[in-house]
């Protein structure tokens, strides 16, 4: 069946980079995405990238898959409080399907 | 920046009563989506939308639920009879005709006491 993993928890030094790790199991997924959702807040969304690249970049954020792992990662560089929140990874089959989300990772940066 | 709304932010309500929660959707968008969020647990999928009519909905989405786009605008979801594992936050969601992205909405908070 889908089913998206992230692991619960990282916490950084502003200024270090983090990386947010992903697994998923649906080889037919087309699109991966990344959300970021502050406390009290909504869903929103920071980036996504098709299954046939293999790495976006978008100013501070990187994104790599690798499809042959179902293994998707978000690089934030130069990590700053502001990027304390849960990060979200979820896919879809295609477009207009559903999105089937991980648990959400959250990341704690430490001044 | 358009961005998706919903009314009521939070809700509380009597097991066995009815609750609509509402959503307007980004208005030029096409696909429309509600997900909730059991507190502590993940994001799930309810139940998606598109020329008005039901495109695809999960095992939750049962007789319980409905769903109306009923002007131009907005998108609603009602839950008929509410329990007390209905108590979750609600998101909708809508997404543009032949893009993959989906936005979100800020979500309704529904409490069932």
């Amino acid at each position: 069946g889908e089913d998206v993993e992230q692991s619960l928890f990282l916490s950084v030094r502003e200024g270090d980079s983090s990386v947010i790790n992903c697994t998923y199991t649906d080889s037919s997924s087309t699109y991966l995405y990344w959300y970021k959702q502050e406390p009290g807040a909504g869903l929103q969304l920071l980036t996504y990238i098709f299954s046939n690249m293999d790495m976006k970049q978008d100013q501070r954020l990187t994104v790599l898959l690798n499809k042959k792992d179902k293994h998707l990662s978000l690089r934030i560089a130069d990590t700053q409080t502001g990027d304390s929140a849960i990060y979200f990874c979820a896919e879809t089959r295609n477009q207009g399907g559903k999105l089937i989300f991980g648990q959400g990772t959250e990341l704690s940066v430490k001044p | 920046e358009p961005e998706v709304t919903q009314t009521p932010s939070h809700q509380v309500t009597q097991m066995g009563q009815e609750v609509i929660l509402r959503c307007v959707p980004i208005s030029n968008h096409l696909y429309f989506y509600w997900y909730r969020q059991i507190l502590g647990q993940k994001v799930e999928f309810l139940v998606s939308f598109y020329n008005n009519e039901i495109s695809e909905k999960s095992e939750i989405f049962d007789d319980q639920f409905s769903v109306e786009r009923p002007d131009g605008s907005n998108f609603t979801l009602k839950i008929r009879s509410t329990k007390l594992e209905d108590s979750a936050m609600y998101f909708c969601a809508s997404s543009l005709a032949g893009r993959g992205e989906q936005y979100f909405g800020p979500g309704t908070r529904l409490t069932v006491t």
